[in-house]
């Protein structure tokens, strides 16, 4: 059974861009989360999607967004980018309680 | 808030040693307690998983305690291998959330 995949792996923006990131949860998982995780804060819950819906969300501002398709993929977006959004973003999918990350993409912010 | 605390932030043992990951949480409505392990470069791992009717649970060399009264919860991993080195997050599960701990950074002394 294929894992979790995020692309692209690796990203570098200037501030002011924005950027969307994707992954592909396991086959089956219907739930998708997202997580910021830097060296400070550890790993932070941005928001999780369950069948194309919002439902949960993390205390991030509005310039981080996403969404989920039907085939249970899921986007997020980050606009007006900021040298403090560089981080390495983790998407996890779930069946039910266990979340099996992806390999995660680090995004640099110059 | 929701918060999870862990302990120590790093950890050094010699080969063949047992190390100890202590992790407390606030939210009583916790049920579901997972621990990651996450290797340089790659996304957390899922290595053990404890639910809040089970008291104690193992796995090869790997063991994890819960005490729901002092919402504690520990990682015990015995004779210990180079391949361990890593750093380990505990992770509490209230309602939809899973909130993570710090994380644990793991040496392992050949």
């Amino acid at each position: 059974k294929a894992g979790v995949t995020q692309t692209p792996r690796y990203l570098i923006k200037t501030r002011g861009q924005q950027v969307t990131l994707s992954c592909s949860p396991i086959s089956g998982h219907r739930s998708v989360s997202w997580y910021q995780q830097t060296p400070g804060q550890g790993l932070q819950f941005l928001f999780e999607y369950f069948s194309e819906t919002q439902r949960n969300k993390g205390n991030f501002p509005g310039r981080f967004s996403g969404r989920q398709f039907s085939n249970s993929r899921s986007e997020m977006n980050v606009s007006t980018l900021e040298l403090g959004d560089s981080a390495l973003y983790l998407c996890a999918s779930s069946l039910d309680d266990e979340q099996f990350f992806g390999p995660g993409t680090r995004l640099t912010v110059l | 808030g929701e918060n999870v605390e862990q302990h120590p932030s790093t950890l050094s043992v010699q080969e063949g040693d047992s190390a100890v990951i202590k992790c407390t949480y606030s939210d009583s409505a916790s049920n579901y307690f997972p621990w990651y392990k996450q290797e340089l470069g790659k996304g957390p791992q899922l290595i053990i998983d404890i639910r809040s009717n089970v008291g104690e649970k193992k796995d090869q060399r790997i063991a994890v305690t819960l005490n729901k009264t002092a919402k504690h919860f520990s990682l015990h991993i015995t004779e210990t291998q180079p391949e361990d080195s890593a750093v380990y997050f505990c992770a509490a599960s209230p309602r939809d959330k899973v909130i993570f701990g710090p994380g644990t950074s793991l040496s392992v002394i050949p």
